[in-house]
């Protein structure tokens, strides 16, 4: 089974300003994805980027970018110039890219990030 | 703009009383969930249809049932709500499975008991 960690419940930022959130997990399994969603509040999750584990480069999405540290099982969240419409909670998730499960999203609780005029 | 649409928003029902959650998609996409989010922390996985088969997560309570009568549309019935059953509950949609097929979501309906 998998499991995702986000260690900070809870972040602040000061717009304009570049901020990490930190997501570690653990799997057995050899090719897999790796994602970001964004949940504003009262609003509908949104995917923010994607990372395939077989791709050693790191995946950019405008201001948003990933650190992806296959070895070390680690998927940090890179926000540059942070805007007050970033405030958000962020969810890492896992799926694995075949097998019984990979229908099934496995996600971590969740950091929940604002964004500071 | 293609989207999944969940209706209603905001629903109220009372302990015990059933309830349906109604989900839509203009995706046509093969693959619809349903998820169970508390507050504060990360969605929950309830069951999910590919295409016509039905696939329930191991420890979703028989209380949760759901039907998908059509492509676009499909449905979470609570039979006998508990107060334990108050939560947002999610709809998403993704074309296949695997990741290569991200998962969409609706906006959501918050469920309250009374």
């Amino acid at each position: 089974a998998q499991t995702v960690t986000q260690s900070q419940p809870e972040m602040s930022v000061q717009e304009a300003e570049t901020v990490t959130l930190s997501c570690t997990y653990d799997t057995s399994e050899s090719n897999y994805y790796l994602f970001w969603y964004k949940q504003p509040p009262s609003r509908q999750m949104i995917l923010v980027i994607r990372q395939e584990a077989y791709k050693q480069q790191n995946a950019t999405e405008n201001r948003f970018s990933v650190n992806f540290q296959k070895a070390a099982k680690s998927f940090s969240l890179k926000i540059s110039d942070s805007q007050l419409g970033d405030t958000a909670m962020y969810f890492c998730a896992f799926i694995p890219h075949s097998g019984g499960s990979n229908y099934k999203l496995t996600f971590g609780k969740g950091t929940l990030l604002t964004v500071n005029p | 703009d293609a989207m999944v649409i969940q209706n209603p928003r905001y629903q109220v029902t009372q302990f015990g009383k059933p309830v349906t959650l109604s989900c839509s998609q203009t995706l046509n996409h093969n693959v619809m969930y349903w998820y169970q989010q508390k507050s504060s922390q990360a969605p929950k996985l309830l069951f999910h249809y590919y295409d016509k088969d039905f696939n329930n997560e191991a420890d979703t309570p028989d209380n949760f049932q759901s039907r998908r009568p059509n492509t676009s549309f499909c449905f979470l019935d609570i039979r006998s709500p508990g107060l334990g059953d108050a939560a947002m509950y999610l709809c998403a949609t993704s074309s296949g499975v695997g990741g290569n097929q991200p998962q969409h979501f609706g906006d959501g309906t918050r469920l309250s008991i009374l």
